[in-house]
């Protein structure tokens, strides 16, 4: 079965320190993955999306960057951050599926970032 | 508009029915989905539907789609103080959608009284 995976669970970080947040699937093979932010208000703003190996799109441009580096494997990185980076950062993937095209996605634990 | 729409809040009491609504926003959404998010925790995929169905009920669960309004609702049977979460509604948008692209609502707070 598949599972994912995001480490740290939490992190309390000062403004201007670097960022690095891990994301890895397992138990599937090429997954389309994302990484999600949500903040105060609880709306999910979909910050990076990857078909495939160093294939990388961003959906709103910004403090932060996404790298792929292998397959099942996704990262969230900034070299600076501000406080606004604060939120619960969400990790997901999804294959699609058959004819029809069904795709679904599942989604990680989360990591909550306080930038202080 | 371009937004996916929740009520924020839903308060019911142990046992009764609830009913979360969503309006999504393309008419040519091929799939429907809802999600459920405890605190501290990530969102759980509790059901979705293929945009050519009218309902899916999958135990205490059933799905209503009106695709004339794009009108979305998730009931809730015999609604238990563990079905207290936040309810998310997505749709996954047709023509010309990003290969993936899930747009997301805003959350509904379910509140469950004993």
């Amino acid at each position: 079965s598949q599972t994912i995976h995001q480490w740290p669970a939490t992190l309390v970080q000062p403004v201007g320190s670097p960022l690095s947040l891990e994301c890895t699937v397992e138990g599937t093979s090429n997954p389309n993955l994302y990484w999600y932010r949500q903040a105060a208000g609880r709306g999910l703003q979909l910050l990076f999306y990857s078909v495939g190996i160093g294939q990388i799109s961003s959906e709103v441009p910004q403090n932060l960057s996404a790298s792929r580096p292998q397959d099942r494997q996704f990262i969230l990185s900034s070299k600076k951050l501000l406080l606004s980076d604060s939120g619960f950062y969400l990790c997901a993937w999804s294959v699609i599926l058959g004819q029809a095209k069904q795709e679904t996605q599942y989604f990680g634990p989360g990591t909550r970032l306080l930038v202080l | 508009g371009e937004d996916v729409e929740q009520s924020l809040f839903l308060s019911v009491r142990e046992g009764d029915s609830s009913v979360i609504n969503c309006t999504y926003t393309d008419s040519s959404s091929t799939y429907l989905y809802w999600y459920k998010q405890e605190p501290g925790a990530g969102l759980q995929l509790l059901t979705y539907i293929f945009s050519n169905m009218d309902m899916k009920q999958d135990q205490r669960l059933t799905v209503l789609l009106n695709k004339k309004d794009k009108h979305l609702s998730l009931r809730i049977a015999d609604t238990q103080t563990g079905d207290s979460a936040i309810y998310f509604c997505a749709e996954r948008r047709g023509r010309g959608s990003t290969l993936g692209r899930l747009y997301f609502g805003r959350g509904t707070q379910l509140t469950v009284w004993p």
